[in-house]
């Protein structure tokens, strides 16, 4: 299995632009997570999804920030107008049910947001 | 608004020696508790997950969780160079069918040899 894909790796961006990052899930997994991390805050769960459908998205930030999975195979997070704060490392994360008490989460290598 | 701590460290033990790593939690009926590794610029990984009090072992990785005192550490043996990265706590958050995980900041632990 490829694991969690993500893209861009990286993108560099100026302050006001809209950005859209992409992930697609490992196959058969039926949650979906996007995180967030800086060294000030760590990791942060913005959202997360069940089969395509979202759960809690308590931890967005805002409303410039959107997330979307289309199908099971894809989600986005956009970012519209972007910030300088909003500068991190976003993950991405897959789980599946049905493990009972271990539903360990498969991260994505993250895409490294720069807002200039 | 459920926490997760950890000491940031840095934490300096040196080659062969035991490393310990400490996390505490506020969520008091949290029934699940992981640690992940994150090497610089890489994703966090799953090494060890423990569900009930006492230690779990695995290789040179042994958890230990005390749920009365709400804590969950991690003993690295023999540590490696190779160890030498940040372990995060996770929390898997109380609730039916809830599969959200709180993480702590981490800490960032140095193997010198």
């Amino acid at each position: 299995d490829a694991g969690v894909i993500q893209s861009p790796r990286h993108e560099v961006t100026e302050m006001g632009q809209e950005v859209t990052l992409r992930c697609k899930p490992i196959s058969g997994h039926d949650y979906l997570f996007w995180y967030r991390q800086t060294m000030m805050r760590g990791l942060e769960l913005l959202i997360y999804f069940n089969n395509n459908v979202p759960i809690d998205d308590s931890g967005m930030p805002e409303d410039r920030f959107s997330a979307k999975m289309p199908n099971a195979s894809f989600s986005t997070l956009k970012i519209q107008p972007s910030e300088p704060r909003d500068s991190a490392v976003y993950f991405c994360a897959s789980s599946q049910t049905g493990r009972g008490f271990y539903s360990p989460l498969h991260f994505g290598n993250g895409t490294r947001l720069t807002v200039t | 608004q459920k926490e997760v701590e950890q000491n940031s460290g840095p934490l300096s033990v040196p080659e062969g020696a035991i490393a310990s790593l400490n996390c505490t939690y506020s969520d008091r009926v949290s029934q699940s508790f992981f640690w992940y590794r994150q090497y610089s610029g890489k994703s966090p990984e799953l090494i060890m997950s423990i569900y009930s009090n006492g230690d779990k072992e695995d290789g040179r990785f042994t958890a230990q969780l005390n749920k009365a005192s709400q804590y969950v550490s991690l003993l690295i043996r023999d540590s490696q160079p190779s160890d030498s990265a940040t372990y995060l706590c996770a929390v898997k958050n109380s609730g039916a069918g809830s599969y959200q995980l709180t993480f702590g900041k981490g800490t960032k632990l140095s193997v010198i040899p």
